[in-house]
């Protein structure tokens, strides 16, 4: 079946470092990408995502982009803040069905 | 903010007693999912509806059951708890957007069966 791939953390970066979390997937065709981010104590928030290849999602200065040849989408982030500490989600969205298969999730913690 | 609330927020229970838990929506979305989160787990779908009195299993069904006898409200009910069913339950509703199914989630209930 379809399954995500995360890299394991924590992830452990000062303010103003640059932020790669890899992702990777396994699926039948081109599914929909997903990232979500948790902050303590909170649910889930859509934080980007892509719906088809070379599709680059965006938001808050993070980005990832859909690439099929490799079957990633990892996230990044030009400069970190304190307030980015969470965790992170990568997840694909099932062809026929929508349901979301999530990764383990990475914990990102920033420090000043 | 797509109008999802959870109750109750935290609840302590013991083996053996039933437990429901309920999400509410507000926006009349017909999808509805109720997933369990677990560390070194992430998220894994329990049971869905795709509307009233209409629903399915997920990945970790076993234990559970749901209900759904009106649009907004989509009720998780553990009808006996047992330990291994400690753990952080979200709910979530799927709006389509262009041509892409978006999942948005409920603040969570956190149990605890002592």
């Amino acid at each position: 079946g379809d399954s995500v791939t995360q890299m394991e953390g924590p992830v452990t970066l000062s303010e103003e470092a640059f932020l790669t979390i890899n992702c990777t997937y396994t699926a039948t065709g081109y599914p929909s990408l997903f990232w979500y981010v948790q902050y303590p104590g909170e649910g889930l928030q859509l934080l980007l995502k892509a719906t088809k290849a070379d599709d680059k999602g965006s938001n808050k200065g993070f980005e990832a982009t859909y690439r099929k040849e490799t079957t990633s989408f990892h996230l990044e982030k030009g400069s970190v803040q304190v307030s980015d500490s969470a965790v992170y989600f990568c997840a694909l969205s099932e062809i026929g069905t929508d349901k979301l298969i999530f990764g383990t999730g990475t914990r990102l913690q920033v420090f000043p | 903010d797509a109008g999802i609330t959870q109750s109750p927020r935290h609840k302590v229970t013991e083996t053996g007693t039933p437990v429901t838990l309920r999400c509410h929506q507000t926006e009349n979305h017909r999808y509805m999912y109720w997933y369990r989160q677990d560390p070194g787990h992430g998220l894994r779908l329990i049971h869905y509806s795709y509307g009233v009195k209409d629903t399915d299993k997920g990945e970790v069904s076993d234990g559970y059951s749901v209900s759904r006898s009106k649009t907004e409200d989509f009720l998780l009910t553990l009808e006996s708890a047992t330990s291994s069913q400690t753990s952080v339950y979200f709910c979530a509703i799927s709006e389509t957007q262009g041509y892409t199914d978006t999942q948005y989630f409920g603040p969570g209930t956190r149990l605890t069966v002592l």
